[in-house]
């Protein structure tokens, strides 16, 4: 089955600092999905982008589906960012999300 | 908000029980799965139902086994409790209009003791 891998696995940030997570992934994708986990567990929808960009607020996602890979940024950190965010992906006829490991972002303040 | 909602919050359970936890979602969410999440890992597939009929599954044995009903809808059932299936288990659906995005319940924490 297709492989997801999210770098890095842990990031620690200063209040107002910006990031960049990778996720990469093993074969073509007709669904990326970036969610944030709270800590009560709610995945929470971030960006479906199986391919190019989008931004929400501070939030930006890239998806180059060529070479299979895709980027978080977030822009001046806030302590609510804290969480995990994961990629996952769907690919061919199958419609389940493969995820990866998940990025543990820690904002301080 | 999703539109997906899951019972019950958390459940604790004893080694050898069976479970059944539920998932309810909006009219048109016609598409539901279920995942498991281990402690520190990311989420992995049980298995999908369309239509009520099971339409994908991963690597879950027979005791792990589902139902969709025609009011969207679904359970979760797991026989033979054992101590590995301690885990947040999460419901997600996908609206009919929305081909492949996926929005997820709130999960349902098993502990099994």
């Amino acid at each position: 089955g297709i492989q997801v891998e999210q770098s890095p696995p842990d990031l620690i940030l200063q209040e107002g600092a910006n990031s960049t997570l990778r996720c990469n992934f093993s074969d073509s994708v007709n669904n990326l999905q970036w969610f944030h986990q709270n800590p009560w567990g709610q995945l929470i929808n971030l960006f479906y982008i199986p391919s190019g960009t989008k931004q929400n607020g501070r939030l930006s996602a890239t998806t180059v589906a060529t070479e299979r890979y895709s980027l978080l940024y977030i822009s001046s950190s806030q302590t609510t960012d804290s969480g995990v965010y994961f990629c996952a992906v769907a690919s061919g006829s199958a419609r389940q999300l493969t995820f990866g490991s998940g990025t543990q972002l820690t904002v301080l303040p | 908000e999703t539109g997906v909602t899951q019972s019950p919050t958390h459940l604790i359970k004893t080694r050898g029980q069976q479970v059944t936890l539920r998932c309810s979602s909006q009219s048109g969410h016609n598409t539901v799965s279920w995942y498991q999440q281990a402690l520190g890992q990311g989420p992995q597939f049980i298995f999908q139902y369309y239509r009520e009929e099971e339409n994908g599954r991963g690597n879950f044995p027979p005791r792990f086994s589902g139902l969709q009903f025609p009011n969207y809808s679904s359970e979760l059932n797991v026989n033979a409790l054992e101590l590995d299936d301690s885990a947040l288990y999460l419901c997600a659906a996908r609206p009919s209009g929305k081909y492949n995005e996926q929005f997820f319940g709130p999960g349902t924490r098993l502990t099994v003791l």
